[in-house]
């Protein structure tokens, strides 16, 4: 079946320390989109991206779409205390109307 | 302006009852997912609606029944409970076109013993 794998599974860094998670799909994906979870918490969208190769910035994160539209990846310079949380990716196979989410990079920052 | 919620946002269940687990939304969005979280795991999908009337399976389908029959409403059936369905279960919604973001309702969490 359609799978999206994401690592690592957690990840503890020292504040001030880069961060980054990757996602891989088995299928090519129309889009994906990146969520974020804090403890207890619902997904929250962060961003899409649509285009083959396409990059996007949000203040200390920056997302990569592959030329493939197959892998995805999140990072974050100079991480923060508040970035804690967990990370998903959710890829959306081309001709569906479903998403496959990753299982996941918690993310633990260390003041 | 609700947003997407969900109802209830606890149960508890003993192996073998019944339950519904409703979603609903103000938005007019047309596409509707439920999915469930195990502890430390991704979200997985369970049946999903393109529209009022229709549904389809997803990755986990088995044990779960759906309907659509009100577009703001997509109701989540377990008609005899395991402890395998012991789960956090999330709804999500799109407007129905392409490249927008699911909207999450706030989670049910259900312990199945």
């Amino acid at each position: 079946g359609q799978q999206v794998m994401q690592i690592p599974q957690y990840q503890h860094v020292q504040e001030g320390e880069d961060f980054t998670t990757y996602c891989n799909s088995s299928t090519t994906l129309s889009n994906i989109q990146w969520y974020k979870q804090r403890p207890g918490g619902h997904p929250v969208f962060l961003i899409q991206l649509v285009k083959s190769g396409e990059v996007k910035k949000q203040k200390r994160l920056t997302f990569q779409f592959g030329e493939a539209k197959k892998n995805s990846s999140l990072h974050i310079t100079a991480t923060q205390t508040t970035d804690v949380g967990t990370y998903f990716c959710a890829g959306r196979p081309s001709g569906t109307y479903k998403y496959i989410f990753g299982t996941g990079t918690r993310l633990k920052v260390l003041a | 302006n609700a947003g997407v919620t969900q109802t209830p946002k606890f149960r508890v269940l003993k192996t073998g009852q019944s339950m519904t687990l409703l979603c609903a939304q103000d938005m007019n969005h047309e596409y509707m997912y439920w999915y469930r979280q195990d502890p430390g795991m991704g979200l997985r999908l369970i049946h999903y609606s393109v529209g009022e009337g229709t549904t389809a399976k997803g990755e986990v389908p088995d044990g779960y029944n759906v309907s659509r029959l009100k577009k703001q409403n997509f109701l989540l059936g377990l008609e005899s409970a395991a402890p395998s369905q012991t789960s956090v279960y999330f709804c999500a919604t799109l407007p129905g076109t392409e490249f927008y973001e699911q909207y999450f309702g706030p989670g049910t969490r259900l312990t199945v013993t």
